[in-house]
């Protein structure tokens, strides 16, 4: 069955320090893998995408992921966090047909001064 | 600029009450979905929609229903609320094909009483 794992529920990180957001799938074809943001009491906000081809992916804000087939892993990265990156951050791997997203359960990242 | 609309951010409505969630996107879109978003649970599809009149069941439909008169309405209904309903419904729709960035709605939180 599709599923999407984020082992970590809740993140601490201080300000100015590396992240990276763990997110493992399971998905019977060529995945298609975002990572959304969704900050207090709003909705979600793409941050990047993999479809194909390279397999180190750019985003907004700083964001960057790594997709590694050999692991079923789309780990989000970014090398300096700030305050505003606090939120909570989910995985999702893309079905067909029709475009429906399978959800991780999140990462809530809680960012420190 | 892309654009989903919830018409409701926050409703409180009593148990057994008939519930409508509104949303509705001025992109052209003819993918559109209803997850509900719990604590600990992340995103689960309830419902899907790509085209007019049609709609598909997600991974927890019981309970809810669907309308789809017009390509860029898609309501969901509640037709007897439930306190277990009490969450966080979010709207999305996507054009085809697959693979297009996933555009979400800000949120409804609905409590029911």
């Amino acid at each position: 069955a599709q599923s999407v794992t984020q082992p970590d529920i809740h993140i601490t990180v201080s300000e100015g320090a590396s992240l990276e957001l763990r997110c493992n799938y399971s998905y019977g074809a060529t995945p298609y893998l975002f990572w959304y943001v969704q900050s207090p009491g709003q909705g979600l906000q793409l941050l990047l995408k993999y479809f194909s081809g390279d397999t180190l992916v750019q985003g907004i804000k700083g964001f960057e992921a790594e997709f590694k087939r050999s692991q079923s892993s789309f780990n989000l990265r970014k090398p300096s966090v700030h305050w505003s990156d606090a939120a909570e951050y989910f995985c999702a791997v893309g079905a067909h047909p029709p475009d429906k997203l399978i959800f991780g359960t999140g990462t809530r990242l809680q960012v420190f001064p | 600029d892309v654009k989903v609309t919830q018409s409701s951010r926050y409703l409180v409505k009593r148990t057994g009450e008939k519930v409508f969630l509104e949303c509705v996107q001025d992109m052209d879109h003819e993918n559109m979905f209803w997850y509900r978003q719990d604590p600990g649970l992340g995103l689960r599809l309830i419902y899907f929609s790509y085209d007019v009149k049609m709609k598909e069941k997600g991974d927890i439909p019981e309970g809810y229903s669907v309308s789809r008169e017009k390509k860029e309405r898609f309501s969901l209904i509640l037709e007897s609320a439930s306190t277990n309903q009490t969450s966080m419904y979010l709207c999305a729709s996507t054009e085809v094909p697959s693979g297009n960035t996933i555009y979400f709605g800000e949120g409804s939180w609905l409590t029911v009483v």
